[in-house]
């Protein structure tokens, strides 16, 4: 089965650019999407196909996705944006969710 | 405007049956491929289920046999009926919509608040 392989945790301070990675074999052949998860909430997305942004997302999150990693990128961070994000791919009928990712804003 | 709210969910011996439900509304389920992702406590995110616009269900392996999908199309909602429970599926379960990009990615653009479900003897 596909798998998906992310840092447990990322940290940062704020107004500095943080990156998330998101490993999975040939990923960048198949399109990568991201949600944004705080404590006690519903998942939210914030990337659809590599590196579109929602309507209401800030246009400091923005992605890429080539070879092997799509990465999620957090420019100018804010405290708002601590939470936990998961890449997700498709593959063979199945929604794949990466492992997750703390984001912690020092 | 989209909303998802599920229910049914509760706290059930192993073994036993639970049918969770999601009603939607401002879109129609018959027409969207629509899935059930659940999160265990403290854990990740997992898929356990979808049915697209056509019909066609998917499973994750841990469920087939178990978990039905299904949909009500007079009452615009998605059921997920759940037999032979175990401690294992304990988790948060929320519905999501599903959106088709091409042919290679499908992902979820509004999901449920979720539904608790708690399997313990």
């Amino acid at each position: 089965s596909y798998e998906l392989t992310q840092p447990p945790s990322v940290s940062v301070s704020p107004g500095q650019t943080a990156s998330i990675t998101c490993s999975g074999d040939k990923l960048g052949s198949k399109f990568a999407f991201w949600y944004q998860q705080k404590p006690g909430q519903s998942p939210v997305l914030v990337i659809y196909q590599d590196s579109k942004r929602p309507s209401g997302i800030p246009e400091r999150f923005s992605g890429s996705n080539s070879g092997n990693t799509a990465t999620l990128t957090i420019s100018g961070t804010q405290a708002m944006d601590e939470a936990e994000y998961y890449c997700q791919a498709w593959d063979s009928n199945t929604y794949v969710f990466g492992t997750g990712t703390e984001v912690t804003v020092l | 405007e989209v909303q998802l709210v599920e229910s049914g969910g509760g706290l059930i011996q192993p073994g036993g049956s639970l049918r969770l439900s999601c009603a939607a509304s401002g879109f129609s389920v018959s027409s969207n491929y629509m899935s059930w992702v659940r999160q265990a406590p403290g854990k990740g995110l997992e898929w356990v289920s979808a049915v697209y616009s056509g019909g066609s269900t998917y499973y994750v392996d841990s469920v087939k046999g178990r978990f039905t999908i299904s949909r009500d199309n007079s009452k615009n909602t998605l059921n997920l009926q759940m037999n032979s429970l175990r401690v294992e599926d304990t988790a948060v379960y929320y519905c999501a919509k599903g959106i088709r990009v091409g042919n290679s990615g499908y992902y979820f653009d509004y999901w449920g608040q979720g539904t608790v479900v708690t399997v313990s003897s």
